[in-house]
C-alpha cells in the first residue's frame, strides 16, 4: 500500500541548531514529494516539492530536502533553526502515474528552544 | 494575488445537522480538492473536482458530497453530522489534476460537532 511515514511526532531543537525532520515513503513507482508547513490555526503552506529534476530540493525559509531512492526517504533539513520555524510539518506524496490525491504523513511538530 | 479562500472560518453544529462549506480557488485554477484534518493527524483526501466533474473520491461515507460551479468555486456538504466529523476542512486548488500538480491550500474551516 502507498503510504508516507514521518518519524517523530515531536521534535525539539535549540535556536541555531540543525533541523532534521524525517519522511519515508512507500510506493511502487517514483512519487512526487512535498513538504508543507502549518502554523497554528492556519492552512498548509508549501515549503518545497520534488519532481525528479534534482535530488536536492531547495525551498522557502532556508529549508531543503534530499530525495534518496535507495532509502525511500525525503528528509527535511535547515542548517539553523529560528524561533519562527516552530510549527507542524507535513510530508506528502503523490504517486506518479496519474493519481490525483496527496497522501499525507501524520505530521511532526517542531519546537524551537531559546 | 488572492490565495484560496474558504468560508466560514469556524462553524458549530449539532449531531444530525447538515453543513455546507465553501471554497474559492486561486484565479486560473480549475481543480479543487477537499481534505479533512482531524486534530493531531495529517489531512485525509475527500474529493477532487476538475471542470465541474468529480475526478476522485477518498474513503468517506456518502454523507459527504461536493460540487464545483462554473466559476470553479466549490462546496462541500456533509449530512447527518457525527461527532467524529469535527475537524479542520481544507480546500486546495491546482491548475490541473496531474500527479505532480502543486496544490495550494486555504486556511480551512474548523467544524465542531456537539
Amino acid at each position: 500500500a502507498q503510504s508516507v511515514t514521518q518519524l517523530g511526532s515531536h521534535v525539539s531543537v535549540s535556536e541555531g541548531a540543525l533541523v532534521l525532520l524525517r519522511c519515508n515513503y512507500s510506493s511502487s513507482v517514483p512519487p512526487y514529494l512535498f513538504w508543507y508547513v502549518q502554523y497554528p490555526n492556519q492552512g498548509l503552506q508549501l515549503l518545497l516539492k520534488y519532481t525528479s529534476a534534482a535530488t536536492l530540493v531547495k525551498g522557502i525559509n532556508g529549508f531543503e530536502a534530499e530525495f534518496k531512492k535507495s532509502e525511500t526517504s525525503f528528509h527535511l533539513t535547515k542548517p539553523s533553526a529560528h524561533m519562527s520555524d516552530a510549527a507542524e510539518y507535513f510530508c506528502a506524496f503523490s504517486p506518479a502515474g496519474g493519481t490525483y490525491k496527496y497522501i499525507f504523513g501524520t505530521g511532526t511538530r517542531l519546537k524551537v528552544l531559546a | 494575488d488572492a490565495g484560496v479562500t474558504q468560508s466560514p472560518t469556524h462553524l458549530i453544529k449539532t449531531r444530525g445537522q447538515q453543513v455546507t462549506l465553501r471554497c474559492s480557488p486561486i484565479s486560473g485554477h480549475k481543480s479543487v480538492s477537499w481534505y479533512q484534518q482531524v486534530l493531531g493527524q495529517g489531512p485525509q483526501f475527500i474529493f477532487q473536482y476538475y471542470e465541474k466533474e468529480e475526478r476522485g473520491r477518498g474513503n468517506f461515507p456518502d454523507r459527504f458530497s461536493a460540487r464545483q460551479f462554473p466559476n470553479y468555486s466549490s462546496e462541500l456538504n456533509v449530512n447527518a453530522l457525527l461527532l467524529g466529523d469535527s475537524a479542520l476542512y481544507l480546500c486546495a486548488s491546482s491548475l490541473g489534476t496531474g500527479a505532480g500538480e502543486t496544490q495550494y491550500f486555504g486556511p480551512g474551516t474548523r467544524l465542531l460537532v456537539l
